[in-house]
């Protein structure tokens, strides 16, 4: 059965600030995926991550994908108060996209001015 | 592009009764759609794969009978919840899978039994 571990599920940050969100999953996967969700709204789709050594970033946001460790991280640089949200990572369960996801419990963002 | 949505965008409804979602993929195909679950301050759960043209992919502990998946079109699946009790309360959200990998969510339907 795949898991999905995130952590930390809580993190108040100040503005500013790095930080990073691990995910670690317990079967092989080729597919990592991150998502965004604003209370009360569904998921907006951050980075898709589909091989070894794979990073992508966008604004202040870096993932990045270690197959053979199993762990995913995004890295946050100089956070600003509108990146507060949960943020998912999600695993693929098979080849060929043809299964649903796997989430992590999430992460609790909030970033104090 | 890659636009999903689900109607009702929320639903309160009473016990016993059943509730219909439908979820959509507005410029494009999807032969494939998911239903999931969140309840609140919780994750997502996957309930069912639905296919085109077949029977949904239940996953373990989801009750086929309750949770009625059709998916007659290669852009509409609808999730029924029969005879809907309190617990049944949560946030469903369908996404569709497009291309080979790349999954985009519905805005989701939050369905309240009273």
């Amino acid at each position: 059965e795949l898991k999905v571990e995130q952590n930390p599920l809580f993190l108040s940050m100040q503005e500013g600030k790095n930080y990073t969100i691990y995910c670690n999953y317990s079967t092989t996967s080729d597919r990592l995926y991150w998502y965004r969700q604003d209370p009360g709204k569904s998921l907006e789709s951050l980075f898709v991550l589909l091989s070894n050594g794979a990073v992508k970033q966008e604004g202040r946001l870096m993932a990045s994908l270690d197959t053979k460790a199993r762990l995913s991280t995004l890295h946050i640089t100089a956070a600003v108060h509108d990146l507060s949200a949960t943020y998912f990572c999600a695993v693929g369960r098979s080849g060929g996209g043809a299964d649903g996801l796997t989430f992590g419990k999430g992460t609790h963002l909030i970033i104090q001015p | 592009g890659a636009v999903v949505s689900q109607h009702p965008s929320w639903v309160i409804c009473k016990s016993g009764t059943s509730v219909k979602i439908e979820c959509r993929s507005l410029d494009f195909q999807a032969t494939t759609m998911f239903w999931y679950r969140q309840f609140p301050k919780q994750s997502l759960m996957l309930m069912a794969t639905s296919n085109e043209g077949s029977k949904a992919t239940y996953e373990q502990g989801v009750e086929k009978d309750k949770f009625l998946i059709n998916h007659a079109s290669l852009t509409l699946s609808t999730l029924t919840v029969t005879s809907a009790h309190p617990e049944d309360s949560s946030f469903y959200i369908c996404s569709a899978r497009v291309g080979g990998v790349e999954q985009f969510f519905g805005p989701g339907t939050r369905l309240t039994v009273l």
